[in-house]
């Protein structure tokens, strides 16, 4: 079984200025890493995935994160953000054999300050 | 386009009034699944089903039936819906290991109000 830590809630972050979404996990066997982005009102949509090779994933719109397998981590960080980045974000891990189901964890609404 | 689609979008209902929520796939995905999600509690499975006719409980079953007659339709029941399951419902499909990953794709979401 896999569970997932997202430490913090709500991360209100200036526009333009960085900002880093932690993740944490954990799982006694090898695993998939995702980050889903909830826009306000709307469904879940796939911003990034960590499936094997590179540690380091990127998305369409600047967001990258890290695959940190002795730390159990999968920050999520962006270095410029923008007001339409304002969402929740949700980190999942599944594990790699079968088709085994999604753990979320339970998400950090990003809030961007003009 | 491909997409996952659940209706009603909206529903309003009364404690104990069996009601069913929609979820067709059109990628002809093997795994679809249900969650609920509540404020600071994130998603939360309720059941999937890994093919036609074969269908498992989740994490948090109960209170909730499924069904898998067909590859593309998932429906979710509440026989017997009650307050507590006011929540927002996802359901989601994935091609498993056969699409090279456990990706899931989401519906828009169903918001659930039971008085």
């Amino acid at each position: 079984a896999q569970s997932v830590t997202q430490l913090d809630s709500q991360v209100p972050v200036f526009e333009e200025a960085p900002v880093e979404l932690r993740c944490n996990y954990s799982s006694s066997v090898s695993v998939y890493l995702f980050w889903y982005v909830q826009y306000p009102n709307q469904g879940l949509q796939l911003l990034l995935k960590y499936l094997s090779g590179s540690t380091l994933v990127e998305s369409i719109n600047g967001f990258e994160a890290e695959f940190n397998k002795s730390q159990t981590s999968f920050h999520l960080r962006k270095p410029s953000v923008h007001i339409s980045d304002t969402a929740e974000y949700f980190c999942a891990v599944s594990g790699t054999f079968g088709n085994e189901k999604l753990t979320f964890g339970t998400g950090t609404r990003l809030t961007i300050i003009p | 386009e491909a997409q996952v689609t659940q209706n009603p979008r909206y529903l309003i209902t009364v404690t104990g009034k069996k009601l069913t929520v929609t979820c067709s796939q059109n990628m002809n995905h093997e795994y679809m699944s249900w969650y609920r999600q509540d404020p600071g509690l994130g998603l939360r499975q309720i059941y999937y089903s890994m093919n036609v006719e074969v269908t498992d409980k989740g994490d948090v079953p109960e209170g909730y039936k499924v069904s898998r007659k067909e590859k593309r339709n998932f429906p979710l029941i509440l026989e017997s819906p009650s307050p507590n399951q006011t929540s927002l419902y996802f359901c989601a499909s994935s091609p498993g290991l056969a699409g090279g990953s456990n990706e899931q794709f989401f519906g828009p979401g169903t918001r659930l109000t039971v008085l």
